[in-house]
């Protein structure tokens, strides 16, 4: 069965530096796998997916995610923080033990932006 | 643009009554989902639907139901709230394959008093 991981539940940052938010997942056979962000009182709304194409993505907001397959981790990282970076932030792979390929999420990841 | 609207984006109810949370997308996906989401848990599936009348539990369908009358519509049903199912609940609908995205609603921060 599929799992993912993510490596801190809360990630301080200041702005102008590195985002780095990590997710390793598991996985039986070639994976699809989703970053999701999370505004306060939102909804989920994609950054960002890994479909077997390029192992490099881009997503939406300067962010971007690379496939290692040989890690199994799927990162999540952005040069610099802005304020309105600060959001919780979910990875998620697509389930392929059940018949219609529902997403398992990790616990998600709080990231806050000092200035 | 995908649009997946909530009814409600908050709701008060009172235990043992039977609460009803809509969802509605306007892009014409087969699959819809129901998820509640609590601090240090994630997302947990409730329950799912690939087609019109056609649902599956997912991981915690107890003490919910669910319907799905007309494609675009998918109806969360707690049969008797109680205090413990005070959360915030998602909706999703994706199109076709395992490999697109689900697309989400902004949520219903249901308190059960």
């Amino acid at each position: 069965a599929q799992s993912v991981t993510q490596l801190g539940s809360h990630v301080s940052v200041s702005e102008g530096a590195l985002v780095l938010l990590r997710c390793n997942y598991s996985s039986s056979v070639p994976p699809y796998l989703f970053w999701y962000v999370q505004y306060p009182n939102q909804g989920l709304q994609l950054l960002l997916k890994y479909t077997s194409a390029a192992t490099l993505v881009k997503g939406i907001n300067g962010f971007e995610a690379e496939f290692k397959k040989s890690e199994t981790s799927f990162h999540l990282t952005k040069p610099s923080a802005h304020m309105r970076d600060a959001a919780e932030y979910f990875c998620a792979v697509s389930d392929t033990g059940g018949s219609q390929g529902n997403l398992i999420f990790g616990k998600g990841t709080k990231l806050s932006v000092k200035p | 643009d995908v649009k997946v609207t909530q009814s409600s984006r908050y709701l008060v109810k009172r235990t043992g009554e039977k609460v009803f949370l809509e969802c509605v997308q306007d892009m014409d996906h087969e699959n819809m989902f129901w998820y509640r989401q609590d601090p240090g848990l994630g997302l947990r599936l409730i329950y799912f639907s690939y087609d019109v009348k056609m649902k599956e539990k997912g991981d915690i369908p107890e003490g919910y139901s669910v319907s799905r009358e007309k494609k675009e519509r998918f109806s969360l049903i707690l049969e008797s709230a109680s205090t413990n199912q005070t959360s915030m609940y998602l909706c999703a609908s994706r199109r076709g394959q395992r490999y697109q995205p689900q697309h989400f609603g902004d949520g219903t921060r249901l308190s059960i008093l």
